[in-house]
């Protein structure tokens, strides 16, 4: 198993921004998948949920924690299996590293990238 | 977000067992057995070590072992080694709108 995130950088706050976790060595249109962020010198923060299309376990194919709902959007593209985060209306408690993670099962996130690091700033 | 609380930190010697836990609510901990635990080296993206309160990954150490009591998860280190010092970190499903979420960590120093 492989992830690799993309797409950090520094940003100016208000703007958007769209991280990519390319996957390998599994079958990534059977999985979930999450991103998980890491502010500096913080602790992990749970950012967003996509399931499998199979494995929709709660209702909905995609969920967020409070703070990014209505600002980012996870989706996936199974044919290249990519996971994306489409962020807008960045702020400063943004800025962090961000990680991909696949879920094995149900809210297991067995495998992480080694993460990009977004820097809202102006 | 509301995080679960572990202790900030927890220190032993070579060889030793320690344990750090891992409190929550009956929203989270209590009431769910997905529950896990992850490793984090400086620098290192996250290890799952434990997941669904107390199974292993293949390839993780049977020196760590996981449980729960009520609201409150415990990760258990034996015989603790040099290459244990890290950051730990819980995390559990939780029926509030976050959905997931993770404990504060906590850093393992090997004397």
């Amino acid at each position: 198993v492989q992830l690799v995130e993309s797409g950090g950088g520094l940003v100016q706050p208000g703007r958007s921004m769209r991280l990519s976790c390319a996957a390998s060595g599994f079958t990534f249109r059977n999985y979930g998948m999450h991103w998980v962020r890491q502010a500096p010198g913080k602790g992990l923060e749970w950012v967003a949920v996509i399931w499998s299309d199979g494995n929709k376990k709660y209702g909905s194919n995609e969920y967020y924690t409070d703070s990014v709902t209505g600002r980012f959007t996870i989706s996936r593209d199974n044919s290249k299996n990519t996971l994306f985060l489409q962020m807008t209306s960045l702020r400063a408690e943004d800025t962090a590293i961000y990680y991909c993670a696949r879920d094995l099962d149900h809210w297991e996130l067995d495998s992480w990238g080694q993460g990009t690091l977004v820097t809202v700033s102006s | 977000q509301s995080a679960l609380t572990q202790p900030d930190s927890v220190s032993g010697s070579p060889g030793q067992s320690i344990t750090i836990s891992c409190t929550g609510t009956a929203r989270d901990v209590g009431g769910y057995n997905f529950v896990s635990w992850h490793q984090q080296h400086p620098g290192e993206a996250p290890k799952l070590i434990i997941y669904d309160v107390s199974d292993r990954p293949s390839g993780v150490s049977n020196r760590f072992s996981g449980s729960k009591s009520g609201n409150t998860a415990s990760l258990t280190i034996s015989g603790l080694q040099a290459e244990d010092e890290a950051e730990y970190y819980c995390s559990s499903y939780t029926s509030r709108s976050t959905l997931y979420v993770f404990g504060t960590g906590t850093t393992v120093t090997v004397l």
